[in-house]
């Protein structure tokens, strides 16, 4: 069975810089693309973006200047930076295995909060 | 980016009642269109993909139809434990986009 489950701070400080990572079990990072969305109250579900394990990469264009993402095949992980956090990137974070787009599993979920 | 727009916004139904949701593409997206279930608390769980075909261990009273821009949810005969936000998402380009969600709560 696929599982996904993200992992990083619950609190950021604002300008500072997001790091989140997300591991993988049941399935091989070696296949899809894999996805990292996130959800507030203000904005309802936003993709954020996401890669391939060649490093591809596709990222929403709303973030694009400030998002980075990467992947470890050795641990089965995939990671997500966002950089000059502010108010407006509180949210609750979600990776996601993308199956030509299809979101068809998902972790939990991590609530990351920004504030002084 | 495409924009999704879902109507209604919110409904209340009964157990067994039919529940149509619909979801409107800002431009032709042929039938990349998903639909997701989400709980409080809870990450969204893909239902439809395709527009029509049904997620592996989904319920068969879930149903999607629809094509270009116009798309809908049907739940056949609404059970306790469908009571709960659904929203659109197309795959047709990225950045992939949802919708704005319906919550379906109790009447």
């Amino acid at each position: 069975q696929v599982q996904l489950q993200e992992s990083g701070p619950g609190l950021v400080k604002p300008s500072e810089t997001l790091s989140l990572t997300c591991s993988v079990s049941g399935d091989s990072i070696n296949t899809y693309y894999w996805s990292w969305i996130r959800q507030s109250a203000g904005k309802g579900l936003e993709w954020i973006g996401r890669i391939y394990t060649s490093g591809t990469t596709n990222y929403n264009p709303s973030l694009k200047s400030r998002v980075s993402m990467s992947v470890d095949m050795s641990k089965n992980q995939f990671s997500l930076r966002l950089t000059s956090m502010t108010a407006a990137d509180t949210a609750v974070y979600y990776c996601a295995r993308d199956q030509g787009g299809q979101l068809n599993y998902w972790g939990q979920g991590t609530l990351v909060t920004v504030s002084s | 980016d495409i924009q999704m727009t879902q109507s209604p916004s919110s409904l209340s139904a009964s157990v067994g009642d039919r529940v149509t949701i619909t979801c409107r593409a800002s431009q032709s997206i042929s039938s990349y269109l998903n639909w997701y279930q989400q709980k409080a608390g809870k990450a969204p769980k893909l239902l439809i993909y395709a527009a029509s075909s049904l997620q592996s261990g989904v319920p068969s009273r879930f149903s999607g139809s629809g094509s270009e821009t116009d798309f809908t949810l049907t739940i056949s005969s609404l059970q306790p434990e469908d009571f709960a936000t659904y929203y659109c998402q197309q795959s047709d380009t990225t950045p992939l986009t949802f919708g704005g969600g319906t919550k379906v709560d109790v009447k």
